[in-house]
């Protein structure tokens, strides 16, 4: 019963360095999420896959890329990290729009120096 | 667009006092809404739902009904425990995507024993 599995869990970068963040699910869920987590802001929507193929911004997309490889994986990419992106990244998914649950991954906490 | 107000924290409460975190909510359409609870160190979770107005959504003794003329989502509690010590998030699905979920700022809960 793996879930939502992210990688890393932890993650240092300096100013401009690149990175990927990994996220699969292994329940057949449709839609997939990047959130990321903040003192005092809660889960701010970076973006969101609603099915295969697809791929939408949220509330903060700028600075982010996202690919939706196939139906288990969505990535998260920053090209080049900046101090603001400093944060608890969280994968999540759900099933359909007829079952709204969404299932969260552990989190990846990622610091930009 | 869509957006959550949650009642700002921390809450602090001695065990068995009633629990109330507020929760507002701008939507366009008929919005699904949902209370998440994380625990320390861990993902968020799905607490309870209400999809359709004056639905009630309840779950572990915690209740939630969907007032749509009060845009609101009050979650509640009549007697708290020590273990209900966390982080709550108020949040909603629809709008521009039915599949579109976003969060509130989330409310910290601390019971005293």
């Amino acid at each position: 019963n793996a879930g939502v599995t992210q990688t890393p869990k932890f993650q240092v970068l300096k100013t401009g360095q690149s990175m990927t963040l990994q996220c699969a699910q292994d329940m057949n869920h449709n839609s997939m999420y990047w959130y990321r987590q903040d003192p005092g802001m809660g889960l701010r929507l970076i973006y969101y896959s609603a099915s295969e193929g697809t791929t939408d911004k949220g509330e903060v997309p700028n600075g982010y890329n996202v690919s939706r490889l196939n139906k288990r994986e969505f990535s998260l990419r920053l090209e080049s990290a900046a101090p603001s992106q400093t944060s608890v990244y969280f994968c999540a998914s759900m099933r359909d729009r007829a079952n709204e649950k969404l299932f969260f991954g552990s989190g990846t906490q990622l610091s930009v120096l | 667009g869509n957006s959550v107000t949650q009642m700002e924290g921390p809450v602090t409460l001695s065990e068995e006092a009633f629990l109330t975190i507020n929760c507002t909510y701008t939507a366009t359409g008929y919005p699904s809404l949902f209370w998440y609870v994380q625990y320390p160190g861990e993902g968020l979770q799905l607490l309870l739902k209400a999809t359709k107005a004056d639905d009630k959504g309840s779950n572990k003794g915690f209740e939630a009904t969907y007032r749509k003329e009060t845009t609101s989502f009050h979650l509640e509690k009549g007697s708290v425990q020590v273990s209900d010590s966390a982080v709550y998030f108020c949040a909603l699905s629809g709008g521009s995507s039915a599949s579109k979920i976003i969060f509130g700022s989330g409310t910290r809960l601390s019971i005293r024993p």
